[in-house]
C-alpha cells in the first residue's frame, strides 16, 4: 500500500522561528511536491522536486525553501515564520513512469499556527 | 494561463440525492483532468480521472466526463451517501504539476 507520511499533524510556532516540515514516501517515486491549503483557494503548489537535490519553484515560493537530499524525503523549511504562513500544509508524491505518472499521492498534512 | 473553476459550496444534500459538482477549466491543449477527494482529517486522494475528450472516469459510483466543447469535466453520482461528506477537488495536468480548484464541501445529511 503506498504511503507518504508527514513528520506532525499539527504544530504550533512563534513568529520568526525555523520551521521544518517532513515527507517521506515508500514508493520510490521520483517527483515530489508541497502544497498549501486555504479554504477557498485549494491547494497552491509551494515548490516541488523532480530528482534528488533538483527544486523548482511553484506558484507560491516567497518565504519558503526546501530540501530533497534523498529521493523518499523532502522538507519544508520557513526561514523566519510569519502569522500568514498559518495554513494547512500537504506533501505530495508521484512517479514520472509514462501512464501512472498522473496521480499524485497525498499525505495527511500539517496544520501549522503561527503565533 | 492554466486554471480550474469549481462552484462554490457547501453543498448540502439529504441521503440518496443526486449529486452535481460543476468544474470547468482553461487550460492550453487538452490536458488530463481529474477529481480528487479529502475526508475529514486526511490528504487527498484520487477519486478520478480522464486523460482525453469524451473519456469517462469513473469511481465508487462517481462520474466525470471530459466535455472540451464546453472545457467541462462535472462530477456526478446519482445517490448520495452521508461518507461521501467531503471536500472535492477538480484538477488539471500541466507537465508534471496539478492545478486545483477550490474545492468544494458536500455534506450529506441522513
Amino acid at each position: 500500500d503506498v504511503k507518504v507520511t508527514q513528520s506532525s499533524r499539527y504544530l504550533v510556532k512563534r513568529t520568526g522561528e525555523k520551521v521544518f516540515l517532513e515527507c517521506v514516501q515508500d514508493m520510490d517515486h521520483e517527483n515530489m511536491f508541497w502544497y498549501r491549503q486555504d479554504p477557498g483557494l485549494g491547494l497552491r503548489l509551494i515548490y516541488f522536486s523532480y530528482d534528488v537535490k533538483m527544486k523548482e519553484k511553484g506558484d507560491i515560493p516567497e518565504g519558503y525553501s526546501v530540501s530533497r537530499e534523498k529521493k523518499e524525503r523532502f522538507s519544508l523549511i520557513l526561514e523566519s515564520a510569519s502569522t500568514n504562513q498559518t495554513s494547512m500544509y500537504l506533501c505530495a508524491s508521484s512517479t514520472q513512469t509514462s501512464g501512472t505518472r498522473d496521480t499524485q499521492y497525498f499525505g495527511p498534512g500539517t496544520r501549522l499556527t503561527v503565533l | 494561463g492554466n486554471s480550474v473553476t469549481q462552484m462554490e459550496g457547501p453543498v448540502t444534500l439529504s441521503e440518496e440525492a443526486f449529486l452535481t459538482i460543476n468544474c470547468t477549466y482553461t487550460a492550453t491543449g487538452y490536458p488530463s483532468l481529474f477529481w480528487y477527494v479529502q475526508y475529514p482529517g486526511e490528504g487527498l486522494q484520487l477519486l478520478l480521472k480522464a486523460t482525453k475528450a469524451d473519456d469517462k472516469g469513473s469511481n465508487k459510483g462517481f462520474e466525470a466526463t471530459y466535455r472540451k466543447e464546453t472545457t467541462s469535466f462535472h462530477l456526478e453520482k446519482g445517490s448520495v451517501q452521508v461518507s461521501d461528506s467531503a471536500v472535492y477537488f477538480c484538477a488539471l495536468r500541466k507537465g508534471n504539476k496539478l492545478v486545483f480548484g477550490a474545492g468544494t464541501i458536500l455534506r450529506v445529511k441522513s
